[in-house]
C-alpha cells in the first residue's frame, strides 16, 4: 500500500513570497490533516478535511494560509505571503475513518525555510 | 485549556529500560497515542490506549490511567535506533488530537 505522498520535500523562499504544498493521501482515506511542526515542538493542526469538507480550521491563519481538497482526494496548502515565522515542516496525514480514533499516517513532510 | 506535558529530553544506555511519562488535560477523552519521530522524518504510530492498563507490543509497552490523566511509554532492551523523539497525543471529545512537544530520547552506547 502506497503511503502519504507530499511534494516538494524542501522549499526555500523569501518573506512575502508565495508557496504551495501538495499532498496525496493513502487511497480510500476519508480524513486528511495538515500540520505545522516547528523545530522542537509537536505538530500543530492547521486544518482537517473529511472527504472534501472542512472539519476544523480553527488554527489556520486565514489571512495568509489557505487549503483545499478538491474531489476529496489530494490537497493543496498555500501560504501567501510568507513570513519568517512560517519556517517549519508541513506534515500531511490521513486516516481511514471519519471522526473516529483511527491511527494517522503521515507523509514525509515539506521543510519550508523563509529567508 | 487543553495541555499535554512530557519531559523535553531523556538519556538512557543501550540495552537498558526507559520510561517516558506524559500527563494530559483535555476536554473529554477518547484515547491516547504514542508516536515515534526520528530526526527529519515524519511521526510513525506506536500505540493507542483508551482503557486503563498496560498494552505490550514487543519491546514497547504503553500504560494509561484515565483517572490520573497519565500515560507512559516503556521501552525495553534499548537499541541505538531507538534514539528519536516520542510524541504523546490525546484525543479529545471532538476526536481532535492534542499533541505534546515530544521527548527527545538519546541512547548512549
Amino acid at each position: 500500500e502506497a503511503g502519504v505522498a507530499q511534494s516538494p520535500r524542501y522549499k526555500i523562499i523569501e518573506k512575502r513570497q508565495s508557496v504551495a504544498f501538495w499532498c496525496n493521501p493513502i487511497s480510500g482515506h476519508a480524513t486528511l490533516y495538515w500540520y505545522q511542526q516547528i523545530l522542537g515542538q509537536g505538530p500543530k493542526l492547521l486544518i482537517q478535511f473529511q472527504n472534501n469538507g472542512v472539519v476544523d480550521d480553527s488554527q489556520l491563519p486565514k489571512d495568509r494560509f489557505s487549503a483545499e481538497r478538491l474531489k476529496g482526494v489530494d490537497s493543496t496548502l498555500k501560504i501567501q505571503p510568507a513570513k519568517l515565522e512560517d519556517s517549519a515542516v508541513y506534515l500531511c496525514a490521513s486516516s481511514p475513518g471519519t471522526g473516529d480514533v483511527g491511527e494517522q499516517f503521515f507523509g514525509p513532510g515539506t521543510r519550508l525555510t523563509v529567508l | 485549556g487543553q495541555n499535554i506535558d512530557q519531559p523535553t529530553e531523556m538519556t538512557a544506555t543501550e540495552g537498558a529500560i526507559v520510561q517516558i511519562n506524559c500527563t494530559y488535560q483535555t476536554s473529554g477523552f477518547n484515547g491516547l497515542f504514542w508516536y515515534q519521530q526520528h530526526a527529519g522524518e515524519a511521526p510513525t504510530f506506536l500505540s493507542y490506549n483508551v482503557l486503563d492498563g498496560l498494552e505490550e507490543k514487543g519491546r514497547f509497552s504503553s500504560f494509561l490511567s484515565r483517572s490520573k490523566g497519565y500515560s507512559y511509554l516503556l521501552l525495553k532492551e534499548l537499541q541505538m535506533k531507538d534514539s528519536a523523539s516520542y510524541l504523546c497525543a490525546a484525543l479529545d471529545s471532538n476526536y481532535q488530537l492534542i499533541w505534546g512537544a515530544g521527548t527527545k530520547l538519546i541512547i548512549k552506547p
